[in-house]
């Protein structure tokens, strides 16, 4: 079944302690992203990827680190998570990142920094 | 970049009615056009898009959107909802001028339908 897995689904944090959520794709894609939904804001984009080794910045990048080293894999890292980053996180993939690509999205992880 | 407008943060509906979800964007240049769904404790799923051609998209689960380039909307209709449809609504806009795959998304219309 071609899917966008996330892991964890939900994870409560501290301050300061670093945390990884991983993201893959069974499906081939190029391009990965990462965005995070909050109330009233829709989804923002944090980190876009178009292919292995090549990353760069969204709308919402502080505070994220993301890298590429295999086609299926899209981890993003919070060093040194903070409160603001108490959110709901998609990952997505397409094809190619076409302007026409129809986005597929993982199930979401819920982060609660406390 | 783009901006995106959802008029209605929420839209109440009894089953049978018919419903129009709002959306209007920001750039004169040409766009792509697209709307997801999500479901309760889901992600965001393709309800259809609009690349080109016909201004009238038919979609999934028997919703449509018309594109209007004049008024740069791009509104979610369907003429009789079920309370399956109760889910959270998203536009999203491709600019075709960018060179890169971004999606701009609106902040959401949740859609409830109550029996």
């Amino acid at each position: 079944e071609a899917q966008v897995t996330q892991n964890p689904r939900y994870l409560i944090t501290v301050t300061g302690k670093k945390l990884t959520v991983t993201c893959s794709q069974n499906m081939n894609h190029e391009y990965m992203s990462w965005y995070r939904q909050d109330p009233g804001l829709g989804l923002r984009q944090i980190y876009y990827s178009m292919n292995v080794e090549v990353t760069d910045k969204g709308d919402v990048p502080e505070g994220y680190k993301v890298s590429r080293k295999e086609k299926r894999n899209f981890p993003l890292i919070l060093e040194s998570p903070s409160p603001n980053q108490t959110s709901l996180y998609f990952c997505a993939s397409s094809s190619s990142g076409s302007k026409t690509d129809t986005q597929y999205f993982g199930p979401g992880t819920r982060l609660t920094v406390l | 970049a783009q901006s995106v407008t959802q008029l209605d943060s929420q839209v109440p509906v009894f089953e049978e009615a018919p419903v129009e979800l709002r959306c209007n964007y920001s750039s004169s240049v040409s766009v792509y056009l697209f709307w997801y769904v999500q479901y309760p404790n889901q992600g965001l799923q393709l309800l259809l898009k609009y690349l080109s051609g016909s201004t009238l998209v038919k979609g999934i689960n028997g919703f449509e959107a018309e594109f209007n380039k004049s008024q740069t909307s791009f509104h979610l209709r369907k003429p009789s909802v079920h309370i399956s449809d109760t889910a959270e609504y998203f536009c999203a806009v491709s600019d075709r001028g960018s060179t890169l795959g971004r999606l701009y998304f609106g902040r959401g219309t949740q859609l409830t339908v109550w029996p």
